[in-house]
């Protein structure tokens, strides 16, 4: 059981825009930056957003993410048959004083 | 380019102890947050815990399933991360990666490709 709570999976098709939702609660979501991970198959992760809805250099601007209170969103716009990974959320929790990550999303491009 | 290679993982028997090492190339390790995240097989990401910079004291965190039975530590003269892990148990079965964590206005994240440790009889 994750402490931050992702959908299993998520699909779309080439072009169209998808969210994954990332849910917490006040000691981490609500009071840390969130950090979004991308997992593509056999490989290690990478990090896709950082505080919030930042974007390392390199990562293309069709990858978005955002916060609102408990909860934050990655948006992937314009999508890709490489896109297809495992997508990961993450914050630190002050109550539990580590750093929590979500179950993770399989992303599937129809 | 940035580099992180992990190496020491390997076979255990439950009670076990192994040491993991990360040599990183190529970037300021020194003024890194490094961590350790792992991964059982066809499982999702799972946190181990973190050492900072010197200069912000080099504390360490950890997961709950692993404190008091690993020990992260890093050594900035030789660019290498450790991970020492005693009373391996069968639920510490996974890929070890270790991850860095660079902030200067920018963001720079590296991960390793991964070490398998496997705890079992």
């Amino acid at each position: 059981q994750s402490v931050l709570t992702q959908p299993p999976s998520a699909s779309g098709t080439p072009g169209q825009r998808v969210t994954i939702s990332c849910s917490g609660s006040s000691s981490n979501i609500g009071s840390n930056y969130v950090y979004w991970y991308q997992q593509l198959p056999g490989t290690a992760p990478q990090l896709l957003i950082y505080r919030n809805n930042q974007r390392p250099s390199g990562v293309p601007d069709r990858f978005s993410g955002s916060k609102s209170g408990t909860s934050a969103s990655l948006a992937i716009s314009g999508l890709r048959s490489e896109d297809e990974a495992d997508y990961y959320c993450a914050a630190w929790d002050d109550s539990l004083s580590v750093r929590v990550f979500g179950g993770g999303t399989k992303l599937t491009v129809l | 380019e940035v580099q992180l290679v992990e190496s020491g993982g390997g076979l255990v028997k439950p009670g076990g102890s192994l040491r993991l090492s990360c040599a990183a190339s190529a970037f300021t390790f020194t003024n890194a947050w490094l961590s350790w995240v792992r991964q059982a097989p066809g499982k999702g990401l799972e946190w181990v815990g973190r050492i900072k910079k010197k200069t912000d004291g080099e504390t360490t965190d950890y997961a709950a399933p692993v404190k008091g039975r690993f020990t992260i530590s890093r050594d900035d003269s030789n660019n290498t991360l450790y991970l020492q892990m005693n009373s391996l148990k069968t639920e510490d079965t996974a890929v070890y990666y270790c991850t860095s964590y660079y902030y200067d206005g920018s963001a720079y994240s590296h991960w390793g490709q991964g070490t398998l440790v496997t705890v079992s009889s």
